[in-house]
């Protein structure tokens, strides 16, 4: 159990529709990340947060969005859905210090989408 | 953005043989990282060797990197049917202090 927590665990919806997926990070940790991953694909990094702050923005599309919240856990918003976007959606968080390389990463189980 | 390749994409062993995987990247890092997936699950940390480190232990795993060549190799000594999942290495970029991810390498160990 690496203690970050996804939800849903699965997830089916029709094209158009939009979704939240949610992320508690482990305990402590200030750094959220959110990857996706689609078949036979590596993992897509697409947004780092940093004690509430957007840090790093990788090929995120404008459709999607995300935040952290105080407490620090993290949602991340697909809308406009599209067959293209079913995937495996991860959260993963470190204890990231400001301004230093990342070191582990903690995988939370994934969130898997499936668009119809 | 910078991105580790690993190669071979597919690799099919026996029970008890090694298995060595081969990531390259572009920029230049602060350390770089790899991690393994059980089909379907969240990623695990394996282990971190830093940029200024050659060579790295951990149990039966040993990590090299070769900054000069860009390119790091994960050897998994006397396989084991567990070790069956796809290996990924990750690197830092620098610019802006996330990690990227490359498209992994599919081990499967036969027993």
């Amino acid at each position: 159990d690496s203690g970050v927590t996804q939800t849903p665990k699965h997830l089916i919806t029709a094209t158009g529709q939009r979704v939240t997926l949610r992320c508690s990070p482990r305990s402590g940790d200030l750094s959220v990340y959110w990857y996706q991953q689609s078949l036979d694909q590596g993992l897509q990094f697409l947004i780092q947060y940093y004690n509430g702050e957007e840090r790093a923005k990788g090929n995120i599309l404008e459709r999607f969005s995300a935040q952290q919240f105080p407490d620090l856990h993290s949602e991340l918003n697909l809308s406009s859905l599209e067959l293209g976007d079913s995937a495996l959606y991860f959260c993963a968080s470190s204890v990231a210090v400001q301004g230093r390389a990342p070191g582990e990463l903690f995988f939370g189980e994934g969130s898997r989408l499936t668009v119809l | 953005s910078q991105q580790g390749e690993e190669d071979p994409q597919a690799l099919s062993i026996q029970e008890g043989e090694n298995a060595t995987m081969n990531c390259s990247y572009k920029t230049s890092i602060n350390n770089l990282q790899w991690y393994r997936q059980n089909s379907g699950r969240g990623l695990v940390h394996l282990i971190l060797i830093r940029s200024n480190e050659r060579e790295k232990h951990s149990g039966r795993l040993r990590v090299t990197l070769d900054t000069s060549k860009k390119s790091s190799s994960l050897l998994i000594t006397a396989s084991r049917a567990t070790d069956t999942a796809s290996y990924f290495c990750a690197t830092d970029d620098k610019s802006q202090g996330n990690l990227i991810f490359g498209k992994g390498t599919k081990l499967s160990v036969k027993p």
